[in-house]
């Protein structure tokens, strides 16, 4: 079956710490991959996307992801987190439609 | 950009009224629009696919007749909750497709539901 999973519901790191957000698919055909970042009573905002090409992806705030596809992975990460990272992170992957994963609730501490 | 608005934010209603809320890509043409709902601290979960000018494909277990989806425009795509109840309080996010091959989706802010 096809799923998307984050294997971590919540993340807490301290200000400036590296943090990485893991996200593993399953899919039979080939997919699109992004990651979503979601702020409290906010839509959700495209961090980045892998379609193609080159398998590390920079993205906005300083975010980047590495598509795996032996391991199926799509882990995100920072290497240094602001305060103003703090919000809800969504793995998404089309198969065929946009499936989205449980979400990452990141809390970066003072 | 690729910049996609929603209205209301937010709508208090009775129960059994009905709620219309609006999508609107706003700087580019959408010929598919989606429509998702997200319940407190869960992910999001497809409602239904709008396609302009046909009729709505809607996910297993959402009822069509209680959930109105129109597409009039390449612009505009409208969920219509019938006949609210408390259960369908929710968070509703629509996203359209910018149509440049790339399946990127662009999610609109989210329209806070909350029935009385």
């Amino acid at each position: 079956a096809q799923s998307v999973t984050q294997l971590d519901s919540q993340v807490p790191v301290f200000e400036e710490a590296p943090v990485e957000l893991r996200c593993n698919y399953s899919s039979s055909v080939s997919v699109y991959l992004f990651w979503y970042v979601q702020y409290p009573n906010q839509g959700l905002q495209l961090l980045l996307k892998y379609l193609s090409g080159s398998t590390l992806v920079k993205g906005i705030n300083g975010f980047e992801a590495e598509f795996n596809k032996s391991q199926t992975s799509f882990h995100l990460r920072k290497p240094s987190v602001h305060i103003s990272d703090t919000a809800e992170y969504f793995c998404a992957v089309t198969i065929p439609n946009l499936f989205f994963g449980t979400g990452t609730r990141l809390t970066v501490i003072p | 950009g690729a910049v996609v608005s929603q209205h209301p934010s937010r709508v208090i209603c009775k129960s059994g009224t009905s709620v219309k809320i609006e999508c609107r890509s706003l700087d580019f043409q959408a010929t598919t629009m989606f429509w998702y709902r997200q319940f407190p601290k869960q992910s999001l979960m497809l409602m239904a696919t709008s396609n302009e000018g046909s009729k709505a494909t809607y996910e297993q277990g959402v009822e069509k007749d209680k959930f109105l989806i129109n597409h009039a425009s390449l612009t505009l795509s409208t969920l219509t909750v019938t006949s609210a109840h408390p259960e369908d309080s929710s968070f509703y996010i629509c996203s359209a497709n910018r149509q440049d091959g790339t399946d990127t989706q662009y999610f609109g802010p989210g329209t806070r539901l909350t029935v009385l």
